[in-house]
C-alpha cells in the first residue's frame, strides 16, 4: 500500500528552528510537495522536490532523499503566523498526489 | 485573477437531502480537482478533470457523488443523498500541466458540509 508519515504535532518557540520530517512508501516517485495550511483555510504550495538534496526558499527550506523514501521541511526564525499545519504529498507513478495527515506546528512566544 | 472559488463556502443541510457545490479554477489551469478532508487528516482525493474530462474517480467514492466540468471550466460536485458520514471540506484545486512535472495546486477555500 502507499503510505506517507509525518509526526501529528510539535511544538517550537519563536525565533528558533523547527525540522518536520516526512516518510514515504508510494508505488513509484515523481516530486514531495509541502503545503501550509492554516486552521480553516487551504493549503498553499511551499516547496518541491524531485532530485535528492535541499531546496531552500527564504526561511523555509525542504530536503529530499529518495533512496531513504525521507524528506524534511526546515522552518528558521520562528514566527508566530508559522503556527499551521505542514502537509506533505507524493506524486506516485500516475502522477496522484497521496497526502500526510499533515502535523499541527504550534509556536510558542 | 483571482485564484480558485468555490461556493458555497459553508452548506447545513439534512440527511438524505442533495447539495451540489461549484469551483471556478484559474482560468488558465486546464487541470481541476476535488478533495474531501476531514479534521486532522490530508485532503483525500475525490476526482480529477483534465480540460473537461473526468479522468480519474477515487475507488472510495460512492455512486452517490458525481462532478462535472462542462466546456472544461468551471465544475460542479454534487452529493445525493447525504449521509452524516460525508460532513467534511470538500476542497477544488486547478494547474496547469507543466513540462517539468511540478503539478503544483492552487487550491480554493473549500466548502464546509455539514449533514444533520
Amino acid at each position: 500500500g502507499q503510505n506517507i508519515d509525518q509526526p501529528t504535532e510539535m511544538t517550537a518557540t519563536e525565533g528558533a528552528i523547527v525540522q518536520i520530517n516526512c516518510t514515504y512508501q508510494t508505488s513509484g516517485f515523481n516530486g514531495l510537495f509541502w503545503y501550509q495550511q492554516h486552521a480553516g483555510e487551504a493549503p498553499t504550495f511551499l516547496s518541491y522536490n524531485v532530485l535528492d538534496g535541499l531546496e531552500e526558499k527564504g526561511r523555509f527550506s525542504s530536503f529530499l532523499s529518495r533512496s531513504k523514501g525521507y524528506s524534511y521541511l526546515l522552518l528558521k526564525e520562528l514566527q508566530m503566523k508559522d503556527s499551521a499545519s505542514y502537509l506533505c504529498a507524493v506524486s506516485d507513478s500516475n502522477y496522484q498526489l497521496i497526502w500526510g495527515a499533515g502535523t499541527k506546528l504550534i509556536i510558542k512566544p | 485573477d483571482t485564484g480558485v472559488s468555490q461556493d458555497p463556502r459553508h452548506k447545513i443541510t439534512k440527511r438524505g437531502q442533495n447539495v451540489t457545490f461549484r469551483c471556478d479554477p484559474i482560468s488558465e489551469h486546464n487541470r481541476l480537482y476535488w478533495y474531501r478532508q476531514t479534521l486532522g487528516q490530508g485532503p483525500e482525493f475525490l476526482t480529477y478533470f483534465q480540460n473537461e474530462a473526468q479522468l480519474e474517480k477515487s475507488r472510495l467514492l460512492s455512486d452517490r457523488f458525481s462532478a462535472e466540468r462542462p466546456k472544461g471550466s468551471f465544475s460542479t460536485l454534487e452529493i445525493q443523498r447525504t449521509e452524516q458520514g460525508d460532513s467534511a471540506m470538500y476542497l477544488c484545486a486547478s494547474s496547469l500541466e507543466g513540462i517539468d512535472g511540478a503539478n503544483v495546486l492552487t487550491f480554493g477555500a473549500g466548502s464546509r458540509l455539514t449533514v444533520l
